[in-house]
């Protein structure tokens, strides 16, 4: 398996832009996981899917932030209107349950400007 | 719900010395523990992990870490760090029987210095 895919790897966009975020997870992985990091703040979660349904949001900073999963191989996260506060890493992670722990992707390095 | 506190923020140590980063979890229930390492510009990959059974956990890259339940701790030792261990490294909880998120610390910088 290539583990967990993130697209894009960076991604620079002005202030007000739409930004879409994508995540591949794990085959047969039911759990996908979105985390912010920054200096700041540290690892945060943001949401969570369970079998493509969405069980915790409310790590989601605000109206802004959405996040779907069309089916079971595919999750986006998706920023509108877009500020320099959302300037962080996004990590995307997927588990197959209780004990696994995670595998996380390699990250989308956000620089909004 | 669970927390993790990890009480050094940067640890520098030279190569070849052993070296112990701390971890220390409060939760209502039982706990899974897990210990994480990110490189530069890299996301986070499991080190070990403790589920249940004997205390000491050894994972890759010769890292070990002991539970224990008592003083509701859960550090990562390595004997002798090599330059390419030189990283950030988050515990991470879950409790048992509930939610299924990861409870992360706010890591602790491991520099390994020639």
């Amino acid at each position: 398996d290539a583990g967990v895919i993130q697209s894009p790897r960076h991604e620079v966009t002005e202030m007000g832009q739409e930004v879409t975020l994508r995540c591949k997870p794990i085959s047969g992985h039911d759990y996908l996981f979105w985390y912010r990091q920054t200096m700041m703040r540290g690892l945060e979660l943001l949401i969570y899917f369970n079998n493509n349904v969405p069980i915790d949001d409310s790590g989601m900073p605000e109206d802004r932030f959405s996040a779907k999963m069309p089916n079971a191989s595919f999750s986006t996260l998706k920023i509108q209107p877009s500020e320099p506060r959302d300037s962080a890493v996004y990590f995307c992670a997927s588990s197959f349950g209780p004990q696994g722990g995670y595998t996380f992707g390699s990250g989308t390095r956000l620089t909004v400007v | 719900a669970q927390s993790v506190t990890q009480l050094d923020s940067q640890v520098p140590v030279f190569e070849e010395a052993p070296v112990e980063l701390r971890c220390n979890y409060s939760s209502s229930v039982s706990v899974y523990l897990f210990w994480y390492v990110q490189y530069p510009n890299q996301g986070l990959q499991l080190l070990l992990k403790y589920l249940s059974g004997s205390t000491l956990v050894k994972g890759i890259n010769g890292f070990e870490a002991e539970f224990n339940k008592s003083q509701t701790s859960f550090h990562l030792r390595k004997p002798s760090v090599h330059i390419s261990d030189t990283a950030e490294y988050f515990c991470a909880a879950e409790g048992q029987g509930g939610s299924e998120k990861l409870v992360f610390g706010k890591g602790t910088k491991l520099t390994v210095n020639p």
